[in-house]
């Protein structure tokens, strides 16, 4: 299944498959990505990240893809599972005279059929 | 190793009171952040305290105001509450040091319901 951030801000799958989540950021001066998942009454948890300097990196069933010409950002998840159902955010941060911004998109949410 | 802890998890408050909410950061963080997030929407930045100083604002009234004590520990505090604050309001930590590609940590949050 595939998801398209904020023109599809939900996405269904069946247990097993593969998950798309994708997000478009904002600056193009943004140099660090990272990818949380927000389960129900938590908060956001780190999923992974990745540089600008890298256009792909895996993690244990999760790859995050990085775009920067055409400034999108996807994560996918391999085998789905139920307990990936869950809110996925991008986060954008880029550095500014005050530290580093952080910006949050509107999230994806994940919802795993078994 | 505890990570970021936040308190009260709920509490519900009249328009017009104030509240104080709070948050330790996780162990050997310096840096505590603190976001708002509505339903359904992502978090939303409202300052970064750092060194018990705020470092950085966003787009918030001064009715939102904090404090980072010198264990690291942090406040926010918010004054005249209107309905539209109600919220899921969360706490995030990271290493000042480390904040090219430092990763903010989470907590639970404090879930404030104001009628």
């Amino acid at each position: 299944g595939e998801s398209v951030g904020l023109h599809l801000p939900t996405l269904s799958v069946q247990e097993g498959d593969n998950s798309i989540i994708n997000c478009a950021y904002s600056n193009s001066a943004s140099d660090y990505f990272i990818w949380y998942k927000q389960e129900s009454g938590k908060g956001p948890q780190f999923i992974i990240d990745i540089r600008s300097n890298m256009d792909k990196r895996q993690g244990q069933r999760v790859t995050v893809l990085l775009n920067k010409t055409v400034k999108h950002l996807s994560l996918q998840i391999a085998a789905t599972q139920p307990g990936d159902s869950a809110v996925y955010f991008c986060a954008e941060i880029w550095d500014s005279n005050t530290g580093n911004q952080f910006y949050f998109g509107t999230g994806t949410s994940l919802t795993v059929i078994p | 190793d505890a990570g970021v802890t936040q308190s009260p998890t709920h509490l519900i408050k009249t328009r017009g009171q104030q509240v104080t909410l709070r948050c330790s950061p996780k162990s050997g963080h310096d840096t505590v952040s603190w976001y708002q997030q509505a339903l359904g929407q992502g978090p939303q930045f409202i300052f970064q305290y750092y060194e018990e100083e705020e470092r950085q604002r966003g787009n918030f009234p001064d009715r939102f105001s904090g404090h980072q004590f010198p264990n690291y520990s942090s406040e926010l505090n918010v004054n005249a509450l209107l309905l539209g604050d109600s919220a899921l309001y969360l706490c995030a930590s990271s290493q000042f040091q480390g904040q090219e590609g430092s990763p903010l940590h989470f907590g639970n949050g404090t879930r404030l319901t104001v009628t």
